[in-house]
């Protein structure tokens, strides 16, 4: 089945130590997004890909970084996590003209 | 900005009753796209209903309808025969419609956790 694959499901991290989550999509989707969503909360947007084109949101920390080596593979890079970065880390995918997204399982990132 | 304001926290209901979930937002844009997405505990995020603005029938998946109200910027869901499967996190969100060749982000309500009760 076509689907959207966060790997690592949970991730334990350092204070300082940096990690990357991955997202793999067989959707073929244009587009790729990270969200950030903390416990009882909205997810929050981190960036998007359009194809090889990255978007930062205004709001996001230069702590976070992305990469998007091909259209299946996209990588949450956290330089330095602090205990504030603790969260669940959403990526989705959805077609450029398209309306909702399909998303991952997760990956629920603690700093310890 | 576009803004999503779900003002209900927390809904419970019992099992094989109704529950209508609230969703209001804030726009400027004539053309844009509504949705519920259910996240169940430690599990994946999945569309439960979508509805264009430019269309005036309600949209109905199985046990799932929405009330959308354009002129208020209403947009609640309903829950037919509730199922203990129910019990979730919903999300309404909001999309305008992306520019050709362009795409644009989900705006996200703070979320209505639902309990379903046997």
């Amino acid at each position: 089945d076509a689907m959207v694959i966060q790997n690592p499901r949970y991730q334990v991290t350092q204070f300082g130590k940096p990690v990357t989550l991955s997202c793999s999509q067989t959707l073929n989707h244009n587009v790729m997004y990270w969200y950030q969503q903390k416990s009882s909360q909205a997810p929050k947007l981190l960036f998007h890909y359009y194809d090889k084109d990255f978007n930062n949101e205004a709001d996001t920390p230069d702590n976070f970084q992305s990469r998007r080596p091909n259209t299946s593979f996209c990588f949450l890079d956290i330089r330095s996590p602090g205990l504030g970065d603790a969260a669940m880390y959403l990526c989705a995918t959805s077609r450029e003209w398209a309306d909702g997204y399909t998303f991952g399982s997760g990956t629920r990132l603690t700093v310890v | 900005a576009q803004t999503v304001t779900q003002s209900q926290p927390e809904m419970s209901v019992q099992e094989a009753e109704t529950v209508t979930l609230s969703c209001t937002y804030d726009t400027s844009e004539s053309d844009y796209y509504l949705f519920w997405y259910k996240q169940p505990p430690s599990r994946q995020m999945i569309l439960v209903i979508r509805q264009e603005a430019y269309k005036q029938q309600n949209a109905t998946e199985n046990r799932f309808s929405v009330n959308f109200q354009k002129a208020a910027k209403s947009f609640s869901l309903k829950i037919s025969d509730s199922q203990l499967g129910d019990a979730a996190m919903y999300f309404c969100a909001y999309r305008r419609e992306p520019l050709q060749g362009g795409s644009e982000k989900l705006v996200f309500g703070k979320g209505t956790k639902l309990t379903v009760n046997p």
